[in-house]
């Protein structure tokens, strides 16, 4: 059984760094063709990708993001940490990890809510 | 970028058929996901590859895609299928995914 686990504060502040951690069981990240997902959902809006990172080290990353985001792997924790930098408000959201073997994602973590705030 | 469009709510009555268009440029030559969450829920994925089940999910639930649309149809609805939608695709030219405007069923 395949489960995910998003971890981190759930308050920060304008400017600072946001950092999340996934933690997975029931996968290798050292195994062909899986990735791990990041997908964020503010409140009361839809779901947007953030970044993906795969088995072989390559990663992939929302143009409109991609200045703010890095994401890496240990795979000798099975853990897939997500940093986003000089957050703003209207990055409340709530941050979901998620499993890829192909094009979709599945399962996801249960998520975790940032919000953004002085 | 790739633009996913879909209807921000369906209405539909117990027992009768539900279905949740996603509209994008020539979606049919792409493989559609389908996403149903339910309120303060992780996305859970119904369907896959345009029309495949993964399993434990109802076979109530069914898809397809042609053209520049793709439809997510739920038959014999209940009211615990009450959820919002999200269609997704990967999109070759970006090379990344891309996700839908979501779409919220209401069980009258």
């Amino acid at each position: 059984q395949i489960t995910l686990k998003e971890s981190g504060p759930t308050l920060v502040k304008p400017t600072q760094t946001l950092t999340l951690t996934c933690t997975f069981s029931g996968f290798s990240l050292s195994t062909s063709g899986v990735g791990v997902g990041w997908i964020r959902q503010p409140p009361g809006k839809a779901l947007e990708w953030l970044a993906l990172i795969y088995w072989n080290d390559d990663k992939r990353y929302s143009p409109s993001l991609k200045s703010r985001l890095t994401i890496t792997k240990d795979t000798s924790k099975n853990q897939v940490v997500l940093t986003m930098t000089n957050m703003d408000p209207v990055d409340t959201a709530t941050y979901y990890c998620a499993h890829s073997l192909s094009e979709w994602f599945d399962p996801w973590g249960q998520g975790t809510l940032v919000t953004v705030s002085s | 970028s790739y633009v996913l469009t879909q209807p921000p709510s369906v209405s539909v009555a117990p027992g009768q058929t539900a279905r949740i268009t996603c509209g994008g440029n020539n979606i049919g030559s792409k493989s559609v996901h389908w996403y149903q969450q339910k309120p303060g829920q992780a996305p859970v994925l119904v369907v896959y590859d345009d029309s495949d089940r993964p399993s434990g999910i109802p076979e109530r639930f069914s898809g397809s895609n042609s053209g520049n649309t793709a439809t997510l149809t739920i038959s014999r609805v209940e009211a615990g299928d009450e959820a919002d939608y999200y269609c997704q695709v990967w999109d070759s030219s970006s090379d990344h995914p891309f996700f839908g405007t979501g779409t919220k069923v209401t069980v009258l």
